[in-house]
């Protein structure tokens, strides 16, 4: 039972373009996490939400939890080729991480 | 340098023969974990452990063995590897459930 949707699964976008990831869930968690991955390597954490409704911003990338806690959103102003990766949302349980399905991004020059 | 080792990075085995991926930090955290990552599946916990001596089922126990005997090892057994166990695995810890995870870089096993 997969506990977090991740879409798009697979994107690919020009240089300069805005996209969203979004990652949804049936599930109330009590913080979520985004991760990147680059092939070859472990993921790396981007950033982490914990109250409803909250937004983060990180340069160029702006993150959502959603106020019910169960699902987020991941959006990437004017991509650039330094982006492309897999992108992976995991929500924290009492004891347990639950990861997204992934979206896989690249960003053509 | 804080890190996550893994050993070996690469395995090709043949079915029914026990194997254990090695997983070592140095960050002093109290949470390890194990996960399998296979396309389309996203990352999925085999095992994790809160502290020395205490481990718990994550989503896909079935068919791995973990130990938790030192607070900066903890070990992933296949005790009779099948194909279906053909991923790649990573080992991450954190200082608690819930705070970031650091992950390893990676074991590739293939069971023939």
């Amino acid at each position: 039972t997969q506990l977090l949707e991740q879409s798009p699964q697979f994107l690919s976008i020009q240089e300069g373009e805005n996209l969203t990831v979004y990652c949804n869930s049936s599930s109330v968690f009590s913080s979520l996490q985004w991760y990147r991955q680059e092939p070859g390597e472990g993921p790396v954490l981007l950033v982490t939400v914990v109250t409803g409704g909250e937004v983060k911003k990180l340069k160029r990338l702006t993150f959502q939890f959603g106020d019910a806690r169960k699902d987020s959103s991941l959006h990437i102003t004017a991509a650039q080729p330094g982006d492309t990766g897999l992108y992976l949302c995991a929500g924290a349980g009492p004891n347990q991480f639950y990861f997204g399905t992934g979206t896989s991004l690249t960003v053509i020059p | 340098e804080a890190q996550v080792t893994q050993n070996p990075r690469y395995l090709i085995t043949v079915t029914g023969k026990k194997l254990t991926v090695t997983c070592s930090q140095n960050m002093n955290h109290e949470y390890m974990s194990w996960y399998r990552q296979d396309p389309g599946l996203g990352l999925r916990q085999i095992y994790y452990s809160m502290n020395v001596e205490v481990t718990d089922k994550g989503d896909v126990p079935e068919g791995y063995k973990v130990s938790r005997k030192e607070k900066r090892n903890f070990p992933l057994i296949l005790e009779s590897p099948s194909p279906n166990q053909t991923s790649l695995y990573f080992c991450a810890s954190s200082f608690s459930s819930g705070h970031e995870q650091f992950f390893g870089p990676g074991t590739r096993l293939t069971v023939l």
